[in-house]
């Protein structure tokens, strides 16, 4: 299987401060997506992004949230002002043949105190 | 709007006992089904899915499923459970439309005794 890389694997940061979020995946892919599970919960899409633009998000990718593809590589979730609800494992993923499934990265565990 | 169902947070089963996991789904159009496994502390891996054709599709370790249109249900079975099964599982539907968007149910956690 494919890998998608995601670091770190764990962060922890206070309260109203930013983050940064990385993932690399297979470089050919034209889809991305950010999803996240707080703990015990579902897994919760946020965007996809496609061809370098944000193609579909949720509810839960308010102002605070933004994605890119700096260097055609490596796609980053920045989080702007961090709050205790952001906590979460956020998970990475990439659309596979035909985008009819997604391979996921192992997640980057993000602690908000 | 589609969503995805899973019955049963947790299941329980015996080492060597059938395993059914249950999803079911609501969307307005043929849906694409996976069902997605998590082990502790990893990410999610694809274990089947059903895009058209065949309603019963295979996955890996032993795992299957089949897509019954009447009943818009999707269930996980698996013949004979290994401690090795025991894992988080998420039912997920994609309507295949722009942007691929993936909706995933709540989860269900199996525990495997000896």
């Amino acid at each position: 299987e494919p890998e998608v890389t995601q670091t770190p694997s764990h962060q922890v940061t206070q309260m109203g401060q930013e983050v940064i979020l990385r993932c690399v995946p297979i470089s050919n892919h034209l889809y991305f997506y950010w999803y996240r599970q707080i703990l015990g919960q579902k897994v919760e899409f946020l965007v996809s992004f496609y061809n370098n633009e944000i193609s579909e998000k949720s509810e839960i990718f308010d102002d605070q949230f933004s994605v890119e593809r700096p260097d055609g590589s490596n796609f980053t979730l920045k989080i702007r002002s961090t709050k205790l609800e952001d906590s979460a494992m956020y998970f990475c993923a990439y659309g596979g043949d035909s985008n009819e499934k997604l391979f996921f990265g192992s997640g980057t565990q993000l602690s908000v105190l | 709007a589609q969503s995805v169902t899973q019955l049963g947070s947790h299941v329980s089963v015996s080492e060597g006992a059938l395993v059914l996991l249950r999803c079911n789904y609501s969307s307005s159009v043929p849906p694409y089904l996976f069902w997605y496994v998590q082990y502790p502390n990893q990410g999610l891996q694809l274990l089947l899915k059903y895009t058209t054709g065949a309603t019963l599709v295979k996955g890996i370790n032993g795992f299957e499923a089949e897509f019954k249109k009447s009943e818009t249900s999707f269930h996980l079975t698996k013949p004979s459970a290994h401690m090795s099964d025991a894992a988080e599982y998420f039912c997920a539907v994609n309507l295949n439309t722009g942007g691929f968007k993936t909706i995933f149910g709540a989860g269900t956690r199996l525990f495997v005794k000896a």
